[in-house]
């Protein structure tokens, strides 16, 4: 049973337009969200987060977006930067649960067309 | 600061053998937790302790144990391995006032 998923494997775009990773949730106690990003032979890196409380946060070319009622996030990397190509994984927390573990979703492959 | 670092890189088991995954941060965090890697997969939370002497369980605790005498040192141990324990091996902190955790690079262990 899958909590968190990101239906796109991969996903191609070119160099200079906007990026779009979409993720899915169906536990509905989940209340915090993040992005990481993986490039091959490391650890994933932290991207950016969103609060439940929110529907939007922005830090530079990245912006997250959050539709509770659809248990639906999405990533929007504007403009997208060769730099960027790295698989993304869509993360989830329940806060109040006292693990504080991290709910991933299976990655999406992000690759910029120069 | 080296942040997380984990040892070995890679490892190579035979079934049944046993070893000792190191994890050791520098950044002072009482929280640390191991998560596990496979092909096509998302990461899964094995074991975490919220500060030295205190661990418990994740999604997928069997098969390893954890203890913590240290802030700094989380080791995984793996008591038989086992084929299904193949995979890419993450060890990661936090604070305790965020939910962002830092990754160490991962262990690639493949057991045959």
């Amino acid at each position: 049973d899958q909590q968190v998923k990101q239906n796109s494997p991969s996903l191609s775009v070119q160099e200079g337009r906007i990026s779009i990773l979409n993720c899915d949730y169906t536990n509905s106690m989940f209340d915090y969200f993040l992005w990481y990003k993986k490039y091959p032979a490391e650890g994933p890196t932290f991207l950016i987060s969103i609060s439940s409380i929110k529907d939007k946060n922005e830090d530079g070319r990245f912006t997250v977006f959050l539709n509770k009622s659809a248990k639906h996030l999405s990533l929007h990397i504007v403009p997208s930067q060769p730099g960027d190509s790295a698989v993304y994984f869509c993360a989830a927390l329940y806060s109040g649960g006292g693990a504080d573990g991290l709910t991933f979703g299976k990655g999406t492959h992000l690759i910029i067309q120069p | 600061n080296a942040g997380v670092t984990q040892t070995p890189k890679f490892q190579v088991l035979k079934t049944g053998q046993s070893m000792t995954l190191q994890c050791a941060q520098d950044m002072n965090h009482e929280y640390m937790s191991w998560y596990r890697q496979d092909p096509g997969m998302g990461l899964r939370l094995i074991h975490y302790s919220v500060g030295a002497g205190i661990t418990d369980q994740g999604e997928v605790p069997n098969g390893y144990n954890v203890s913590r005498s240290t802030t700094e040192d989380f080791p995984l141990r793996l008591l038989s391995a086992a084929p299904s324990q193949t995979s890419v091996y993450f060890c990661a902190t936090k604070t305790p006032t965020s939910y962002e955790q830092y990754f160490g690079p991962g262990t690639r262990l493949t057991v045959t």
